[in-house]
């Protein structure tokens, strides 16, 4: 099936770990995203990318980390500078302005 | 103030009757506009989009734009139990490939038997 897959579906970290959420998707879109979702506050941007070997910051990018090293893929790494990372975490791609969403992860802090 | 405005409801309707669901924006480079359902603790679906003003009917659904006031809606008819879920409005200003848009807070809708 044609999608976007996110995974873990819950994460859990401890504090000053770094946390890797993977997102992998085989729709051929060139661009992939990241976005942060918290209650009450929408869906707000981390980051970003239009093609390969290529990424920009979105609106609340400190504390992250992306690469994107395959058309496929577009893994986030929150890392222990991002003090506040308890959130459900959305990756998503688009063909021109229509994006696509996985089915989320859900970070949490121990 | 934010660049685009959602009422978080919640919002209560009865089985059948028509919901209308409103989003406003400051922001007139915006070009594309969208409705996304959300089921909780779920990806995000896209359920209508539209780029011009005026209105866009699939099924149930009617999404309409008003560039001009900088206003647009979602309009379910016959709501039915499993349309109860959240409602983000979410618009657009393309940016080279990429589409970068702004989210509502979205709008959680609860339809009761």
């Amino acid at each position: 099936d044609g999608g976007i897959t996110q995974s873990p579906k819950y994460l859990f970290r401890k504090e000053g770990q770094n946390v890797t959420l993977s997102c992998e998707q085989n729709l051929n879109h060139d661009a992939m995203y990241w976005y942060r979702q918290d209650p009450g506050q929408g869906l707000r941007l981390i980051y970003y990318s239009q093609i390969v070997n290529d990424f920009q910051k979105g609106d609340i990018a400190e504390g992250y980390s992306v690469s994107r090293e395959k058309k496929e893929s577009f893994p986030l790494t929150v890392t222990s500078a991002q003090k506040n990372p308890t959130a459900f975490y959305l990756c998503a791609s688009s063909t021109n302005e229509k994006l696509f969403f996985g089915s989320g992860t859900q970070l949490s802090v121990l | 103030q934010k660049e685009v405005e959602q009422d978080p409801g919640p919002l209560s309707v009865p089985e059948g009757a028509i919901v209308s669901l409103n989003c406003t924006y400051s922001n007139s480079a915006f070009q594309y506009f969208m409705w996304y359902r959300q089921y909780s603790r779920k990806g995000p679906e896209l359920l209508m989009y539209t780029y011009s003003s005026g209105n866009k009917e699939d099924g149930r659904f009617t999404a309409q734009v008003d560039k001009s006031s900088k206003y647009i809606s979602l309009f379910i008819r016959d709501s039915q139990p499993s349309d109860s879920a959240t409602y983000l409005c979410a618009m657009s200003a393309l940016v080279g490939t990429a589409s970068k848009l702004t989210f509502g807070t979205g709008t959680r809708l609860q339809v009761t038997l």
